[in-house]
């Protein structure tokens, strides 16, 4: 069975910093994918960015980008010059290759960006 | 392009009562999956269809069953509704080709039952 693990259920950064979220996962699988996702109140999933696990170069998407350690299993998001839009609960995701299985979904971590 | 639609919105029932939710894939698509999203939890697969057959299924009752239609389009049936299916259930369509991995996801219907 697939696991992903998100240890911090809330954080809280001023706009303006840089702010990192944790997630751990589980797989027996070899070709495997990882995703964070943005849902902000209107609830509606937004995708942030995607990792593919043979790719050894961390995925960059403008102000987010990721710390793939495939080693120990870790998949932490970094924000850059956080912004009030921000503000949303984030999952960290975990698919295998073909997707029949659908996603593995952390319990989210809520960020706030105060002004 | 148009992005993956649910409907309805917002939908309450009674216990032993049956509900069906529909979704409409991304312009593209061909794969459809479906998620319950309990309160401050994340999403739960519940199965995901491929050319009108399910092909994964997660730990969920013979109760939620579904259909793909040759559209793409596809419908989420729950029946004897239970006090704990009431979540956000979201749909999720993704392309057949390159990053046929990634899911698009659509606004979800909160379903609440009574």
């Amino acid at each position: 069975a697939q696991t992903v693990t998100q240890s911090q259920p809330e954080m809280s950064v001023q706009e303006a910093e840089t702010v990192t979220l944790s997630c751990t996962y589980d797989t027996s699988e070899s070709n495997y994918y990882l995703f964070w996702y943005k849902q902000p109140p209107s609830r509606q999933m937004i995708l942030v960015i995607r990792q593919e696990a043979y790719k050894q170069q961390n995925a960059t998407e403008n102000r987010f980008s990721v710390n793939f350690q495939k080693a120990a299993k870790s998949f932490s998001l970094k924000i850059s010059d956080s912004q009030l839009g921000d503000t949303a609960m984030y999952f960290c995701a975990l698919g295998s290759g073909g997707g029949a299985d659908g996603l593995t979904f952390g319990k989210g971590t809520h960020l706030i960006i105060q002004p | 392009e148009t992005g993956v639609t649910q409907s309805p919105t917002h939908l309450i029932k009674t216990r032993g009562q049956q509900v069906t939710l529909r979704c409409s894939s991304q312009s593209g698509h061909n794969t459809v999956s479906w998620y319950q999203q309990a309160l401050g939890q994340g999403p739960q697969f519940i199965f995901q269809y491929y050319r009108e057959e399910e092909n994964g299924r997660g730990n969920f009752p013979p109760r939620f069953s579904g259909l793909q239609f040759p559209n793409y389009s596809s419908e989420l049936n729950v029946n004897a509704l239970e006090l704990d299916d009431s979540a956000l259930y979201l749909c999720a369509s993704s392309p057949e080709a390159a990053q046929q991995d990634t899911q698009y996801f659509g606004p979800g219907t909160r379903l609440t039952v009574l």
